[in-house]
């Protein structure tokens, strides 16, 4: 059975960097799948930060501009986020889920991680 | 970017009685869609792939149909647990991955 579990801090202070990592179980990162971030502000609808591929191919999406870093690490099986410079914008529920490299639809999520910003 | 939009932003139906959503694409996805739910505090649970296929264990009450720019999701008679909100997004144009902006589906 597949399993993703967010954790990370919190609360981060503006202008820092946000970091979460979310561990892969009961399915190898090396398993042909992406692995994504999708976040979701309070009451707010869901958008997709980005992705990788067990090879270490990312892509995310433009409008978070190249405040995005995702690694993986096969190892440990788990993949990793990082946003820096962030604002009260970026305050919402992080997601990791896993969807298909030619069907990129996502099939397995974690529980959500809620990260707020504030000082 | 592709936008998803989806309509309506609420929709009110009483229990048994059946449910149409609509999520329209800016530009053709083909049949690369997909429908989610999601329950309060619940991560999105995946419905519906290449916008007609019932993903793993979801009951046959939820149909999924449309291809290119237009698409529907029908449950054909609401049960209680099926009041959440559902959100529509495309894969055959990506990055970036994009979702509708949900509707919520509440108890008339």
């Amino acid at each position: 059975q597949v399993q993703l579990q967010e954790s990370g801090p919190g609360l981060v202070k503006p202008s820092e960097t946000l970091s979460l990592t979310c561990t892969v179980s009961g399915f190898s990162i090396n398993g042909g799948y992406y692995w994504g971030w999708i976040r979701q502000p309070p009451g707010k609808g869901l958008e997709w930060i980005g992705c990788i591929y067990h090879s270490g191919t990312t892509y995310h999406n433009p409008s978070l501009k190249s405040r995005v870093t995702i690694s993986v690490d096969t190892y440990k099986n788990h993949l990793s986020l990082m946003l820096t410079s962030v604002t009260a914008a970026d305050t919402a529920v992080y997601y990791c889920a896993r969807f298909g490299y030619s069907d990129s639809f996502f099939d397995y999520w974690g529980q959500g991680a809620l990260v707020t910003v504030s000082s | 970017e592709i936008v998803m939009t989806q309509s309506p932003a609420t929709l009110s139906v009483s229990p048994g009685e059946r449910a149409t959503l609509s999520c329209r694409a800016s530009q053709s996805v083909s049949s690369n869609f997909a429908w989610y739910q999601q329950k309060p505090g619940q991560a999105p649970r995946l419905l519906i792939y290449g916008a007609s296929t019932r993903a793993t264990g979801i009951p046959a009450r939820f149909n999924g149909s449309g291809s290119g720019t237009e698409f529907t999701l029908t449950i054909s008679s609401l049960q209680s647990e099926d009041f959440a909100v559902y959100y529509c997004q495309q894969y055959n144009n990506w990055p970036p991955l994009t979702f509708g902006g949900g509707t919520k589906v509440e108890i008339k």
